[in-house]
């Protein structure tokens, strides 16, 4: 069956660090690829997306690329902030139904 | 415009009791999908509408869990004879389909089974 593993958390970080997450997927067909983020306090929310091999899905700085070859979707931005402290969940989807999530890794930035 | 609404946004119910949690999609969007979020895990998926009829129920855990959507909006996700293990945050999420639109999340219901 389909499945996501992301590195497990926490990850602490110093304001303006470098992040990486790192997921991989397996899937039958072909999947879509997406990061949510889950704020404290607050729903599950869109972060970014990429649809086909070597698309790049990019939003508030963060960027991921689907890689087929590697079966991998890693999450990085070049400069954390504060704000960026939450839980951030890789996904697949497969012909847009049911979305399976990785366990999720949560983010600590300090100041 | 409106997103994705739960409620109640806590329930609080003893074991062996009948739970009830109702999803408001956003207004036409026709799919709707419940996931079930236990603490420190990612959501797992329980089932999928497409309009009143239940496309995918694949993830229910058994025969405890039902869902409806009679009118193709709002769906009731219900939970017969509650056990402890039930305990966990309820998902709901909608989206347009035939498009390449992505899934819209609801705060949650987070049920406790006492």
């Amino acid at each position: 069956g389909d499945s996501v593993t992301q590195m497990e958390g926490p990850v602490t970080l110093s304001e303006e660090a470098f992040l990486t997450i790192n997921c991989t997927y397996t899937a039958t067909g072909y999947p879509s690829l997406f990061w949510y983020v889950q704020y404290p306090g607050e729903g599950l929310q869109l972060l970014l997306k990429a649809t086909k091999a070597d698309d790049k899905g990019s939003n508030k700085g963060f960027e991921a690329t689907y890689r087929k070859e590697t079966t991998s979707f890693h999450l990085e931005k070049g400069s954390v902030q504060v704000s960026d402290s939450a839980v951030y969940f890789c996904a697949l989807s497969v012909r847009y139904q049911k979305v399976t999530f990785g366990t999720g890794t949560k983010l600590q930035v300090i100041p | 415009g409106a997103g994705v609404s739960q409620t109640p946004s806590n329930k609080v119910t003893e074991k062996g009791k009948y739970v009830e949690l109702r999803c408001d999609p956003i207004s036409g969007h026709t799919a709707l999908y419940w996931y079930r979020q236990s603490l420190g895990q990612g959501p797992e998926f329980l089932i999928y509408f497409q309009g009143t009829g239940a496309a995918d129920d694949s993830g229910l855990p058994n025969d405890r869990f039902f869902a409806v959507r009679p009118e193709g909006s709002v769906s009731t996700l219900k939970i017969q004879r509650t056990e402890r293990g039930d305990s966990a945050v309820y998902l709901c999420a909608s989206s347009r389909v035939g498009t390449t639109d992505t899934q819209y999340f609801g705060p949650g219901t987070r049920l406790t089974v006492l």
